[in-house]
């Protein structure tokens, strides 16, 4: 199974700043990367996939980039209810496998 | 608006069998793979198993193989994980989730809320 590193576990920042999280996955997984956000008590939402397209809805201030075995997601201006836990997602080998997610809080 | 509800949740003993589904609206049920995740309460995302558009299993995590059968019926707009000799270990919350692709590109663009599974003596 694919391994998938995310960095950091946890983050605390204003509202207004930039935020990137990593994830590195263990082998090559191409572009075939997601994030998703997970706000707590809810389910997961989908917000990027194939590494860097934004899913419909999600506010333009979510950001992916990255490909092979290193990625990243980027908050550019960090908002309140941007408060969640975020995780990576690989789907180019089987099983499917996610990050261990990164809670981001605000300051 | 897609909508998927779970249910099903329980405390049940270990050992002992159990049966989720999950009701689907607001998209066309059987142009879609589906899966189900689950998530340790306070902990990561672990996907579960998946199942084609036309009811074909996908896949199983090794940690369920031979415990879990996933099924669908189109008719019902429905998906189902039949869990059986259950194990302290399967506590959880199951997700239902909608895959992108009808056979399966295993990955989700949405989540039902979830239904609570408690094993337990």
């Amino acid at each position: 199974d694919i391994h998938l590193t995310q960095s950091p576990t946890s983050l605390s920042a204003s509202v207004g700043d930039r935020v990137t999280i990593t994830c590195q996955a263990s082998q090559d997984v191409a572009i075939n990367l997601n994030w998703y956000q997970q706000k707590p008590g809810k389910a997961p939402k989908l917000l990027i996939f194939d590494s860097s397209n934004l899913q419909a809805g999600v506010p333009s201030r979510f950001s992916g980039s990255g490909s092979g075995t290193h990625f990243s997601f980027t908050i550019s201006s960090l908002q309140p209810a941007d408060t969640a836990t975020y995780y990576c997602q690989q789907y180019d080998n089987l099983p499917p496998t996610f990050g261990g997610g990164t809670k981001v809080e605000i300051k | 608006e897609v909508h998927l509800v779970e249910s099903g949740g329980a405390l049940v003993q270990p050992g002992r069998s159990l049966r989720l589904s999950c009701a689907a609206s607001g998209f066309t049920f059987d142009d879609y793979a589906m899966h189900w995740v689950r998530q340790v309460p306070g902990q990561g995302l672990e996907w579960v198993s998946g199942i084609s558009w036309n009811a074909v299993p996908l896949r199983y995590a090794d940690s369920v193989k031979g415990r879990f059968t996933i099924s669908r019926d189109n008719a019902k707009n429905s998906l189902y994980l039949q869990m059986n000799r259950l194990g302290p270990e399967d506590t959880a919350i199951y997700y239902c989730a909608k895959d992108v692709n009808i056979n399966g590109d295993y990955y989700f663009d949405y989540f039902g809320q979830g239904t609570l599974v408690t094993v337990s003596s």
